[in-house]
C-alpha cells in the first residue's frame, strides 16, 4: 500500500522560504509515475503546485513557477518543496501527491499546515 | 487559468440521486478526458472517486458515476447516503500543461 506522509515547519515567517518533504513508503519513487504538490488554504478549494517525475524532470503551476522548486531523493525514497519570498497568501494546508498514470492524483498524504506569519 | 465551476451546494435525502456539474472550456474539460473527481469529508485529505471522466478506482462504490459533455462534466451519486456528505472537487487537465481544479461542491445528505 503506497503511503505518502508530510513534514516540515508549520510556521514561516513573510518573505521567507517555504520548506516540505514528503516521504513515500510502499512504492519506489524511482520507479516510476509523477509525485507532487497541492495546497488548500484555509475553507477554500484545492490548488495544483506542481510535480516532479521520476526522472527529475518537473512541471509547474504558472502562477507559482517563478517562486518554486521541486526536487526527489530517491535515496530515501522522499521528494521535497521549496517557495520561496512567502506571503499570508501561502498559508494553506500543504498536500503531497502520486500522479496515477492518466493524469489523476491518486495517492494523497494527510497534509500539513503551514502558516505564514511573524 | 481559471478555476473550473462548480455549484456551491446540492443535497438530497438518502436514496435519492444527485448530481454535480463541473464547467470549464475547450481549454481543459471539452478538450481532454482527463477529468477527475475527489471527495473530502471534514478534516480529511481528498480521496479519488472517478478518473478520465467516468473510472471508478477500485474500492469505490458504483452508486459514483461521471460523465462529460463538451465543456461540462458531471458527477452523480446515486443511492444518497449519509457517508457521503462531504466535498467534492472536481479537476483537469489543461492545455498548458497543468491541472486546474473546481471550487468544490458540499453535498448535504437531508
Amino acid at each position: 500500500q503506497v503511503q505518502l506522509q508530510e513534514s516540515g515547519p508549520g510556521l514561516v515567517k513573510p518573505s521567507e522560504t517555504l520548506s516540505l518533504t514528503c516521504t513515500v513508503s510502499g512504492f519506489s519513487i524511482s520507479s516510476g509515475y509523477y509525485w507532487g504538490w497541492i495546497r488548500q488554504p484555509p475553507g477554500k478549494g484545492l490548488e495544483w503546485i506542481g510535480s516532479i517525475y521520476h526522472s527529475g524532470s518537473t512541471y509547474s503551476n504558472p502562477s507559482l513557477k517563478s517562486r518554486l522548486t521541486i526536487s526527489l531523493d530517491t535515496s530515501k525514497n522522499q521528494f521535497s518543496l521549496k517557495v520561496t519570498s512567502v506571503t499570508a497568501a501561502d498559508t494553506a494546508v500543504y498536500y503531497c501527491t502520486r500522479e496515477g498514470t492518466t493524469e489523476r492524483f491518486d495517492y494523497w498524504g494527510q497534509g500539513t499546515l503551514v502558516s505564514v506569519s511573524s | 487559468q481559471s478555476a473550473l465551476t462548480q455549484p456551491p451546494s446540492v443535497s438530497g435525502s438518502p436514496g435519492q440521486s444527485v448530481t454535480i456539474s463541473c464547467t470549464g472550456t475547450s481549454s481543459d474539460v471539452g478538450g481532454y478526458d482527463r477529468v477527475s473527481w475527489y471527495q473530502q469529508p471534514p478534516g480529511t485529505a481528498p480521496k479519488l472517486m472517478i478518473h478520465d471522466v467516468s473510472n471508478r478506482p477500485s474500492g469505490v462504490p458504483d452508486r459514483f458515476s461521471g460523465s462529460k459533455s463538451g465543456n461540462t462534466a458531471s458527477l452523480t451519486i446515486s443511492g444518497l447516503q449519509a457517508e457521503d456528505e462531504a466535498d467534492y472537487y472536481c479537476s483537469s487537465y489543461t492545455s498548458s500543461n497543468s491541472y486546474v481544479f473546481g471550487p468544490g461542491t458540499k453535498v448535504t445528505v437531508l
